[in-house]
């Protein structure tokens, strides 16, 4: 079975940086994946992580320990509009069976 | 192109009324999902297919069926509606290629209530 953990909720600034973690437990890994949600919309892809190390897509990077089942997403200059539901992912050995976390739901201040 | 469609957008139903939800993509996606997603939840995968003719459980299967008789079609039955079922319910598909199947694309969602 796969699980995985992801704080309730943060707060931050505008302007600031925010890391929101993510640890799982899988009977097989594939990778790690992040999505955004704003309220009432469909999730849409922002990273994927399938070896250690960290992406970088404008922003937004995303981090992945595989020897520590562990992974964030790391959002720079936060703006108003990066409020939103953040969820991690994962597939089990069988590929293609994507597995999400429960979310971390950011609120940016002014 | 459109993506992933979902029809209905939202749906009443009484206890025990049956319903299919219907998706259809036009990216030539072999992987497709049903998820369904409770208030301030997370999202459940209910049924998952890797292409036309074969279908897979995910983790919340029971009440619903799927069928998948052409790539581009993933309906999902609901036989006898149950106020459990009460969810926000998401297609999504995804090309089976390996550095791409975990890029998943989603349709707009179905607000289903059950009463």
């Amino acid at each position: 079975g796969q699980s995985l953990e992801q704080p309730s909720e943060v707060t931050a600034v505008e302007g600031a940086i925010v890391q929101m973690n993510c640890t799982y437990q899988t009977s097989g890994f594939y990778g790690l994946s992040w999505y955004q949600q704003h309220d009432g919309g469909a999730p849409t892809f922002l990273s994927y992580n399938a070896l250690d190390g960290l992406e970088e897509t404008g922003r937004f990077s995303s981090f992945l320990s595989r020897s520590d089942s562990y992974g964030y997403l790391l959002l720079q200059e936060l703006q108003m509009k990066d409020s939103a539901s953040y969820f991690c992912a994962v597939s089990d050995n069988q590929g293609g069976k994507l597995i999400f976390g429960q979310g971390t739901e950011l609120s940016v201040k002014p | 192109n459109a993506g992933v469609t979902q029809t209905p957008k939202f749906r009443i139903l009484k206890i025990g009324q049956s319903m299919t939800l219907q998706c259809a993509q036009d990216m030539n996606h072999n992987y497709m999902y049903w998820y369904r997603q409770d208030p301030g939840m997370g999202l459940k995968l209910i049924y998952y297919s890797v292409g036309a003719g074969i279908t897979d459980k995910g983790e919340v299967p029971n009440g619903y069926n799927v069928s998948r008789s052409t790539t581009e079609d993933f309906p999902l039955r609901l036989e006898l509606a149950a106020p459990s079922q009460t969810s926000v319910y998401f297609c999504a598909s995804s090309s089976p290629d390996r550095s791409t199947n975990e890029k998943l694309f989603f349709g707009s969602g179905t607000q289903l209530s059950v009463l």
